[in-house]
């Protein structure tokens, strides 16, 4: 199984701060990696695709970058409605597999 | 548009079998695998299988002994079975859309989430 790992594991920030969360692939995926962000008592949304793509309706203060095996998630500027726990998955192989999760906290 | 609803049951006795079933509407199986995900209470999310438009399925092997995904196409619907399940099953099953045939974009829609307990 290819295994994700997510730093840092969590985090605290501010509003109109700039995150930068890392996801690094045990063994090269391309660009077969998505974002994810869930918030508290609801399902996951997509935010980022193929690595770099941002999915419809997605503000673009999040952007994605990296390739092979890392990546990187970016909030330009920290709005309120962003803290949340945030995902990869990679899906370039069986099984697919997410990372552990970062979740942002209020500092 | 695209929506996913799911049902089955929330309660379940150690030994049976949970069985979910998500039905799909603005869209057909075509062009694209349809999956389910699970997570349990407070931990992070675990990929459980797909079927994909022409029946064919790929399971995770932690899982493999114990699960079925199946499809009725002309339903639009496709189901969960695990058999043998434990408190270790605990979890909020989703299912969700993907990836596409050509093996991107995947979840990009999800099921609003099943909340499965397992206790005696």
């Amino acid at each position: 199984d290819i295994q994700m790992t997510q730093s840092p594991s969590a985090m605290s920030a501010s509003v109109g701060d700039r995150l930068t969360i890392t996801c690094r692939a045990s063994q090269g995926i391309s660009d077969y990696l998505a974002w994810f962000q869930q918030k508290p008592g609801q399902v996951p949304q997509r935010l980022i695709y193929s690595a770099t793509t941002l999915q419809s309706g997605v503000p673009s203060r999040f952007s994605g970058s990296g390739y092979g095996t890392e990546f990187t998630l970016t909030i330009s500027s920290l709005q309120p409605e962003d803290f949340a726990t945030y995902y990869c998955l990679q899906h370039d192989s069986y099984p697919f597999t997410f990372g552990p999760g970062t979740k942002v906290n209020v500092k | 548009q695209v929506q996913l609803q799911q049902w089955g049951a929330g309660l379940l006795k150690p030994s049976e079998t949970l069985s979910l079933t998500c039905a799909v509407y603005g869209e057909t199986f075509s062009g694209y695998s349809w999956s389910w995900i699970r997570q349990p209470p407070g931990k992070g999310l675990e990929w459980i299988g797909e079927i994909n438009y022409s029946g064919a399925t790929n399971y995770n092997p932690s899982l493999k002994s114990r699960v079925t995904i199946s499809a009725d196409t002309s339903k639009n619907q496709f189901s969960l079975n695990l058999r043998s399940v434990t408190a270790a099953d605990t979890a909020v099953y989703y299912c969700a859309r993907g990836p596409n045939s050509y093996g991107y974009s995947p979840f990009d829609y999800w099921g609003q989430g099943t909340l499965v307990t397992v206790s005696s």
